[in-house]
Parts: structure tokens; C-alpha cells; sequence
């Protein structure tokens, strides 16, 4: 079965320094992934996703994630952050079986860019 | 419009009442999905539509039925709700449910169960 983790659940950061968030998944199957920003009172918003090819994927708003399979981890980074990047983060995994797609997505990590 | 519209946005309500979110897809889309999101916990997957036909329920509470009467629009029709069902449910779409194409997320209907 597939599994998501995201290890920080808060990450404080000042504006215009680097943020890195962790994703780790598990699962037996080849897998798709994906990174959505959830603004407050608001849905989830697709950042980026990874389905095949290069592993280093270019996202909207600066983003970037890189897929690495040996260590199974999809890391979503920004070189320099602002202040409405606040928000939450979900990483997500579907894999396509006979059923259909499964998404599976993290408990999500708070991001806080403080001036 | 926004490609997935959910209302009412808020909903508050009363354990005996009968209310019903619903949400319209405006992308074409064949499939469409209900998840709830409570505090402190992952999304939770509950409902999936495939061309207007369920196929997938996780183990949700009979008293959240589902409705798709055509593949533009869903609904969840709520009676008999407990305070713990309190969250935001959201409404997504995606091109087709066999697919390996990302979803689209509604706005969402934040709901208080009094």
C-alpha cells in the first residue's frame, strides 16, 4: 500500500531565504507525484507533478521538486521565498491499478515565511 | 467561472437537519471525487465517480449519500450528522479516473455539525 510522509509539519522561514520540503513515499508500484499549496480558506492548487522523464521538475511560483526513486523522496524547494508563500503543503502519490487511479496524500507541512 | 465550484461555501447545521453540498465541474472531466479534510489529519478519500457510476466508497457512514447525476456535478447529501463530521469537505475532478493525470480542487464547503 502507498504511503506519504512529510517529516516537518511547521517550517519557519524569513523572507528570501531557501526552503526545502520533505516528502518520502512508499510504495510497490511505479508512482506519479505531486506537490499542492492550500492557501487559507481555500482548496489545494496543483504545484507541480512528476509522471515520467527528467527528474527534476520546474513547478508554478518559483517551485522546483527533484524525484529521487532509490532514495523514494520527492523534495519540493524555492531558491528565495516571500511572504504569500504561506501556506500548507501537501505531497501526493497515486498509483494506477485495475480499479483506477489512488491518491494518496501526506499530512501536510505548514509553511510560515516571516518578514 | 473556476474550473470546480463548490457551494455553500460554509454550512452550519444541526444534528437532526438535512442539508446537501454540491459542487459543478466546468473542465470536461469524467471523473469526480469527494475528500474530507479535518484538522491534523491527511485528506481522507470518500467517494468516486466514473462517468456518473460510484467506484469507489471508503467505509463512509450511511449518513453521507452521494449523488452524481451527470458527470458535471456531485453531491453530498448530509443527514443525521455528528459533531466529529465537522471539516472541510472537498470537491475535485480529473480527467478520467483510470488516468494518471492530477486532480482539480474546489474551493471547498467548511462545515460546522452543532
Amino acid at each position: 500500500a502507498q504511503s506519504v510522509t512529510q517529516l516537518d509539519s511547521q517550517v519557519p522561514v524569513f523572507e528570501e531565504a531557501p526552503v526545502e520540503l520533505r516528502c518520502n513515499y512508499s510504495s510497490s508500484v511505479s508512482v506519479y507525484l505531486f506537490w499542492y499549496v492550500q492557501y487559507p480558506n481555500q482548496g489545494l492548487q496543483l504545484l507541480l507533478k512528476y509522471l515520467s522523464g527528467s527528474t527534476l521538475v520546474k513547478g508554478i511560483n518559483g517551485f522546483e521538486a527533484e524525484f529521487n526513486k532509490s532514495q523514494t523522496s520527492f523534495h519540493l524547494r524555492k531558491p528565495s521565498v516571500h511572504i504569500s508563500d504561506t501556506a500548507e503543503y501537501f505531497c501526493a502519490v497515486s498509483e494506477v491499478d485495475n480499479y483506477g487511479q489512488n491518491f494518496v496524500f501526506g499530512p501536510g507541512t505548514r509553511l510560515s515565511v516571516l518578514p | 467561472e473556476t474550473g470546480v465550484t463548490q457551494t455553500p461555501r460554509h454550512l452550519v447545521m444541526g444534528m437532526t437537519n438535512k442539508k446537501s453540498l454540491k459542487c459543478e465541474q466546468h473542465l470536461g472531466h469524467n471523473a469526480m471525487y469527494w475528500y474530507k479534510q479535518s484538522a491534523k489529519k491527511p485528506l481522507e478519500l470518500m467517494f468516486v465517480y466514473s462517468l456518473e457510476e460510484r467506484v469507489e466508497n471508503n467505509s463512509v457512514p450511511s449518513r453521507f449519500s452521494p449523488e452524481c447525476p451527470n458527470s458535471s456535478h456531485l453531491f453530498l447529501h448530509l443527514h443525521t450528522l455528528q459533531p466529529e463530521d465537522s471539516a472541510l469537505y472537498l470537491c475535485a475532478s480529473s480527467q478520467d479516473a483510470q488516468d494518471t493525470g492530477e486532480l482539480f480542487f474546489g474551493e471547498g464547503s467548511r462545515l460546522t455539525v452543532l
